[in-house]
């Protein structure tokens, strides 16, 4: 099974400021199978980032994507108010098939 | 639009078995490269996810409940279903359903709202 770590557990940072979100994976994944989601007290995840590096519908351009292999990263150039949530990445590939990081929730410092 | 909604039971005994239902519309569940699957999040936690399905029932489990989990399909209602068996507390959380696109690229693109189950005596 592979296993995403995802790093830092918790981000303080304050809108405006640039937030980078670390997944590293196990064993190597394919760049096509790694996913990132935003998710909201309350509420399902939100499809953010596909393929690694590219952002699904309606998703704004400061949300970004990037990596290969065994690490992969989400980069939120400046934070708005909104996206203050918990993201996680999610890997797909051959049996068992699915797996997701643990999570790293970015808090309003 | 396509749209998931979770039903079933919000408690469930100890040691019994928990079902839940996805109802699919604006789409067909037959229709395109997807599958149809189920994920949990206990409070506070992350996300677990349990196992999908494909039209043709083909099924892949989450190797840590695979001998507990059953996915199955009615393609004729449009639904596909979670029974999940002998739960314990452990087993209390938010049970998601979504379905996964697979093609060049895999990922989900649409959730249903979650429904909370409670594994309680």
């Amino acid at each position: 099974e592979i296993v995403l770590t995802q790093s830092p557990g918790t981000l303080s940072l304050s809108p405006g400021e640039r937030a980078t979100l670390s997944c590293r994976a196990s064993q190597s994944v394919s760049s096509s199978y790694l996913a990132w989601y935003q998710q909201k007290p309350g509420q399902a995840p939100r499809l953010l980032i596909y393929g690694a590096s590219s952002r699904a519908t309606g998703i704004p351009d400061r949300f970004s994507g990037s990596g290969s292999g065994t690490d992969f990263t989400l980069t939120i150039s400046r934070l708005e108010p909104e996206d203050f949530a918990v993201y996680y990445c999610q890997q797909y590939g051959s049996s068992p098939g699915l797996t997701f990081g643990g999570g790293t929730k970015v808090e309003i410092k | 639009q396509v749209q998931l909604q979770e039903s079933g039971p919000g408690l469930v005994k100890p040691s019994q078995t928990l079902s839940l239902t996805c109802t699919v519309s604006g789409g067909s569940i037959s229709s395109g490269s997807y599958y149809w699957s189920w994920i949990r999040q206990p409070a506070g936690k992350g996300l677990e996810w349990i196992g999908r399905i494909y039209t043709s029932g083909s099924t892949n489990y989450n190797p840590s409940l695979k001998s507990r989990v059953t996915i199955s399909v009615d393609t004729s209602k449009n639904q596909f279903s979670l029974k999940l068996s002998s739960v314990t507390a452990a087993d209390t959380a938010v049970y998601y359903c979504a379905r996964l696109r697979f093609a060049v690229v895999t990922y989900f693109d649409y959730w249903g709202q979650g429904t909370l189950v409670t594994v309680s005596s």
